[in-house]
């Protein structure tokens, strides 16, 4: 149990459309990162937020954008969606102190595909 | 840039036996080194990580890893498997004590049979 919950679990969406995905994740973890796991691959990094702010990006397009809200709750937004964007979106979050401080806790992931 | 290479795909094992999964990075400066693992339809668990210190490094479920700095690989071991860990292993690197962001290898899937 990481205390990091994605919704929806699964979602089936077509061309063009856009898709909002939602985290939630454990008081004190200011820092809220998401990944793309595209079938046989490893995660690949998008964005990075800290206290609502997009502090480091990864080679993913504008279309791909992120929000990050006082309550540990985070959304990433994708616009115009492309085949390729069928993938699982992982989200997670860093505690900035404690003992785990820095650790990367992760979700379950949200299974997005694009027909 | 710095990139994370995992020589295996697959790794099949039996129960009981060793086993190595093999992990290389490249950078052009100092990183730091993770192992995760991910069961099927769940998000990725942390077994270990190597910061500084000592180059073995001990990890949850009996697992361990090595750091070389001059072969730049840091291999996962675990002496003797069980078929609960069958599942998919990452390694990844961060140009910090993970306040940024992780590169992942492409995994490695261990499959334990009985």
């Amino acid at each position: 149990e990481t205390g990091v919950t994605q919704s929806p679990t699964h979602l089936i969406k077509t061309r063009g459309q856009q898709v909002t995905l939602r985290c939630s994740s454990q008081s004190g973890h200011n820092t809220v990162s998401w990944y793309q796991q595209a079938l046989g691959q490893g995660p690949q990094f998008i964005f990075q937020y800290y206290r609502e702010e997009e502090n480091g990006r990864g080679n993913f397009p504008p279309r791909f954008s992120g929000l990050q809200f006082p309550n540990y709750s985070s959304e990433l937004n994708v616009n115009a969606l492309e085949l390729d964007d069928s993938a699982l979106y992982l989200c997670a979050s860093r505690p900035t102190s404690g003992g785990r401080a820095g650790e990367l806790f992760f979700g379950e992931g949200s299974r997005l595909t694009v027909l | 840039a710095q990139s994370v290479t995992q020589l295996d795909s697959q790794v099949p094992v039996f129960e009981e036996a060793p086993v190595e999964l093999r992990c290389n990075y490249s950078s052009s400066v100092s990183v730091y080194l993770f192992w995760y693992v991910q069961y099927p339809n769940q998000g990725l668990q942390l077994l270990l990580k190597y910061l500084s210190g000592s180059t073995l490094v001990k990890g949850i479920n009996g697992f361990e890893a090595e750091f070389n700095k001059s072969q730049t690989s840091f291999h996962l071991r675990k002496p003797s498997v069980h078929i609960s860990d069958t599942a998919e292993y990452f390694c990844a690197v961060s140009l910090d004590t993970g306040r940024r962001a992780l590169t992942f290898g492409s995994g490695t899937r261990l499959q334990v049979q009985p």
